[in-house]
């Protein structure tokens, strides 16, 4: 069954406090691997997708990694306007799942 | 565009009533997603289509919850009799199938309160 996990599940950082959130995958036949950013109140926005092990991307102060079980969203000297919930999701192809999210709070 | 079209934004309903929700994917777009958000379980597919055919409703909890998408601009996600537990958040979300989904677009969501 495909899964997957993030951790950690909340995260306090102090502005311009780097760190890096974690997504753990198990997936039959992996098509590609997705990152949201989600807003109380609204539904999850797109960042990035990564379809390969040694794929990175970069947006702003983010940069998502992808191994071939986990990726990383490295988040470096953020923002208070960086807080929110991020979401990792995976696919097959067809199905999109996705893990419960890291909620992402920086303070300034 | 106007993005994926949820309506309602709120639904407040008691215990055995029947509760539906509406969903306008982006035009041009070729499958459909509905899923449920909850804090404890997360954001959970619930059931969706290409081409307008459901493609897998594995993720539907039970008999009382059904989805249909009669054109490739609507959709509905019906819940008969709806329950408590069944409150949550609900998005539908949109994408172009071009050979794998990936990008999805999601709808600003409806929230559902079963009293």
């Amino acid at each position: 069954e495909d899964q997957v996990t993030q951790s950690p599940e909340a995260l306090r950082l102090q502005e311009g406090e780097s760190s890096s959130l974690n997504c753990s995958y198990t997936v039959s036949g992996l098509r590609g691997l997705f990152w949201y950013r989600q807003d109380p109140g609204k539904g999850p926005e797109f960042l990035f997708t990564l379809y390969s092990a040694g794929e990175e991307k970069e947006k702003e102060r983010l940069k998502a990694t992808l191994t071939k079980k986990e990726s990383f969203l490295h988040i470096t000297a953020p923002k208070p306007e960086d807080s929110a919930t991020y979401l990792c999701a995976v696919s097959d192809g067809d199905k999109i799942i996705f893990g419960k999210g890291t909620r992402l709070h920086i303070l300034p | 565009d106007a993005g994926v079209i949820q309506s309602p934004r709120h639904e407040v309903t008691e215990m055995g009533q029947e509760v539906t929700l509406r969903c306008k994917p982006i035009s041009g777009h070729n499958s459909l997603f509905w899923y449920r958000q909850t804090m404890m379980r997360g954001l959970e597919l619930l059931i969706y289509f290409n081409n307008n055919v459901p493609i897998d409703d594995s993720g539907m909890p039970e008999d009382r919850f059904s989805a249909k998408m009669p054109n490739a601009s609507f959709s509905t996600l019906k819940i008969q009799p709806s329950e408590p537990r069944d409150s949550a958040v609900y998005f539908c979300a949109s994408s172009l199938w071009t050979g794998a989904n990936e990008k999805l677009f999601f709808g600003s969501g409806t929230q559902l309160s079963v009293l």
